[in-house]
């Protein structure tokens, strides 16, 4: 079965544009989580959708948001971008939202702020 | 926030050879995982600790969740050239609603020479 989608895989954005990344999660998957890795500060933790609801998020300034919709796709969007926005951003979903074992990471969207 | 210190950050070795890295953190975790991930490609899960003392093996890989809680040791027994990546620690103290919101080290970058 295919695996988590993500798109775009790449892009360019310039300082204070906004952006939207998509998450595609495997078929029957209900929990979405996003992450944000970086040379610098590594892999951290943006936040977990699962049902349309957002179970928790990590500590990232507001600029920095999601959603998912009824099929449990989900988007994230950082508005006002800054250069150190620019990072690999990871999605990965899960069945049942509770287990590591289930969890499958996406390949990422590089996003590159000039 | 939460820190975790993974050492070494990089290692070069030779074919055959074992590796041992290690995650400390200066706060208790209830899970510690570890992680790889190869160039272009999210993470992938290799082990999950859940208890303090828990030894826990998947092929060659074996990985220890420290007494204390603050630590955990993964070791690569005879390495192969396909053993290259990066490999990640990651530790979960909070649910607070979400499983998914965990503390990742810097890494390892694992290079093995044929």
């Amino acid at each position: 079965k295919a695996g988590v989608t993500q798109t775009p895989r790449y892009l360019i954005k310039t300082r204070g544009q906004q952006v939207t990344l998509s998450c595609s999660p495997i078929s029957g998957h209900r929990s979405v989580s996003w992450y944000q890795q970086t040379p610098g500060q590594g892999l951290q933790f943006l936040f977990e959708y699962f049902s349309e609801t957002q179970r928790n998020k990590g500590n990232f300034p507001g600029r920095f948001s999601g959603r998912q919709f009824s099929n449990s796709r989900s988007e994230m969007n950082v508005s006002t971008l800054e250069l150190g926005d620019s990072a690999l951003y990871l999605c990965a979903s899960s069945l049942t939202g509770y287990s590591y074992n289930e969890q499958f990471f996406g390949p990422g969207t590089r996003l590159t702020v000039l | 926030g939460q820190q975790l210190n993974q050492s070494p950050q990089s290692m070069f070795i030779q074919e055959g050879e074992d590796v041992s890295m290690n995650c400390t953190s200066s706060s208790i975790f209830n899970t510690w995982l570890w992680y790889k991930q190869d160039p272009g490609e999210g993470p992938v899960l290799l082990i999950a600790l859940y208890k303090a003392g828990e030894l826990t093996s998947n092929g060659r890989l074996t990985a220890q969740f420290g007494i204390t809680r603050k630590d955990s040791f993964l070791n690569i027994s005879a390495s192969i050239p396909s053993d290259v990546g990066i490999y990640f620690c990651a530790g979960q103290s909070d649910s607070g609603g979400s499983n998914y919101k965990l503390t990742f080290g810097k890494g390892t970058l694992l290079t093995v020479n044929p």
